[in-house]
């Protein structure tokens, strides 16, 4: 079955240090990969995903991913955290072969960045 | 550019009422589904469509119904509420369901069923 985790339940980050959010997938085929983020009482916001090619993907608000297959892991990054960043992300993942289309999302990390 | 919208926005319920989540989408997608999302367990889907008169049952389908009478809209209605459809849901659309697809969603409707 296919499944993402998100181990982490919250990161804390101070204002211009790097970030990361951890996310881990399994599935049976290849996998597309996604990173939404949620602010308060918001629909989600799509940030960036991997479909192939570059195992590292950059996306809106300076946030990029890596991708890395043996460690079935795509990790969403930034190089220095704003506090606007403080909200709700969500790995979310979808198998290649032709599916019913619908993602199967994380738990949730929320992030919180303080000054 | 108004993407995904939904209504209403907040809305209380009482045990055995029901009502209709609306939603409409202005891109001409072909996909659309429901989401709700409960706190600390990510979204799952309820259900979805892949075209106009045609829907299937997602993950946690029970209690809800569906219907796409056309390519822009897809209403979720709720029978005989109960305290467990309190939740916060999301409709959500794609050009296609297979691959890379990008799903955007809608802002989202609170609903308390008291």
């Amino acid at each position: 079955a296919q499944s993402v985790a998100q181990p982490e339940d919250q990161v804390n980050v101070a204002e211009g240090n790097p970030l990361t959010v951890k996310c881990t997938y399994s599935v049976s085929g290849n996998p597309y990969l996604f990173w939404y983020v949620q602010y308060p009482n918001r629909g989600l916001q799509f940030l960036l995903k991997y479909i192939t090619g570059d195992n590292l993907v950059k996306g809106s608000y300076g946030f990029e991913a890596e991708f890395n297959k043996s460690q079935t892991s795509f990790h969403l990054k930034k190089p220095s955290a704003l506090v606007s960043d403080s909200a709700l992300y969500f790995c979310a993942v979808r198998v290649s072969r032709r599916s019913q289309g619908n993602l199967i999302f994380g738990k949730g990390t929320k992030l919180s960045v303080k000054p | 550019n108004a993407g995904v919208t939904q209504t209403p926005k907040f809305r209380i319920l009482k045990i055995g009422q029901s009502m209709t989540l609306q939603c409409t989408q202005d891109m001409n997608h072909n996909y659309m589904y429901w989401y709700r999302q409960d706190p600390g367990m990510g979204l799952k889907l309820i259900y979805y469509s892949v075209g106009a008169g045609i829907t299937d049952k997602g993950e946690v389908p029970n209690g809800y119904n569906v219907s796409r009478s056309t390519t822009e809209d897809f209403p979720l209605r709720l029978e005989l509420a109960a305290p467990s459809q309190t939740s916060v849901y999301f409709c959500a659309s794609s050009q296609l369901g297979q691959g890379g697809n990008t799903i955007y969603f809608g802002e989202g409707s609170w609903l308390t069923v008291v």
